[in-house]
């Protein structure tokens, strides 16, 4: 089967820097992606990852280790507005579609 | 493009009633997929289609629940007879293959309540 880990609720301080990780096991690999997901929204893509490394996009960067099943998603300068769920979903090649995680909710307060 | 386009956005009805959801993929886009989502469940995968053709409908929960894609450009869900405990959002995506592992996009979904 396939499965991913998140963390179910974080919070952190406006400002501040956030790291939400996530781990995987799945039959096979050929990309990690970060969503975000604002309450009552539909998840917007945030990152892909498909070589072992840093992406950095502006105050959001993602990281991913094949060899660790692994990834985080780090969250620079916490702005109020970066309150939402943080979903990882990982491609798994073929005709099958992305297995997503439960998600991340993210707080960020003041 | 105007994204992924589903209707309709809110949905209340009694129990027992035929629910049916809406679905206008992303012009080109090879792959369409039903979603659920509750808070307990997280986001679950109902059905997918590749070329209009259903692929995997291992998700649908039971046989209440049937998807359609009839063209390219449109796609159903069906609940019928809809009960309480399938309130939640539905969300219907589409992908691109060979597009970065299937990335995925999403349209606004469509929030089902049933009384």
């Amino acid at each position: 089967g396939q499965n991913i880990d998140q963390p179910t609720e974080m919070t952190a301080t406006e400002g501040a820097i956030v790291q939400i990780n996530c781990t995987y096991q799945t039959s096979g690999f050929n990309g990690l992606f970060w969503y975000q997901q604002h309450a009552g929204e539909a998840p917007t893509f945030l990152s892909y990852n498909v070589l072992d490394g840093l992406e950095e996009k502006g105050r959001f960067s993602s990281f991913l280790s094949r060899s660790k099943g692994y990834s985080y998603l780090l969250l620079k300068e916490l702005q109020m507005k970066d309150s939402a769920s943080y979903l990882c979903a990982v491609g798994i090649g073929g005709n099958t579609p992305l297995v997503f995680g439960k998600g991340t909710r993210l707080s960020v307060i003041a | 493009d105007a994204g992924v386009i589903q209707s309709p956005r809110h949905e209340v009805t009694e129990m027992g009633q035929e629910v049916t959801l809406r679905c206008k993929p992303i012009s080109g886009h090879d792959y369409l997929f039903w979603y659920r989502q509750t808070m307990m469940r997280g986001l679950e995968l109902l059905i997918y289609f590749n070329n209009n053709v259903p692929i995997d409908d291992s998700g649908m929960p039971e046989d209440r629940f049937s998807a359609k894609m009839p063209n390219a450009s449109f796609s159903t869900l069906k609940i019928q007879p809809s009960e309480p405990r399938d309130s939640a959002v539905y969300f219907c995506a589409s992908s691109l293959v060979w597009d970065r592992a299937h990335e995925q996009y999403f349209g606004p979904g469509t929030r089902l309540t049933v009384t």
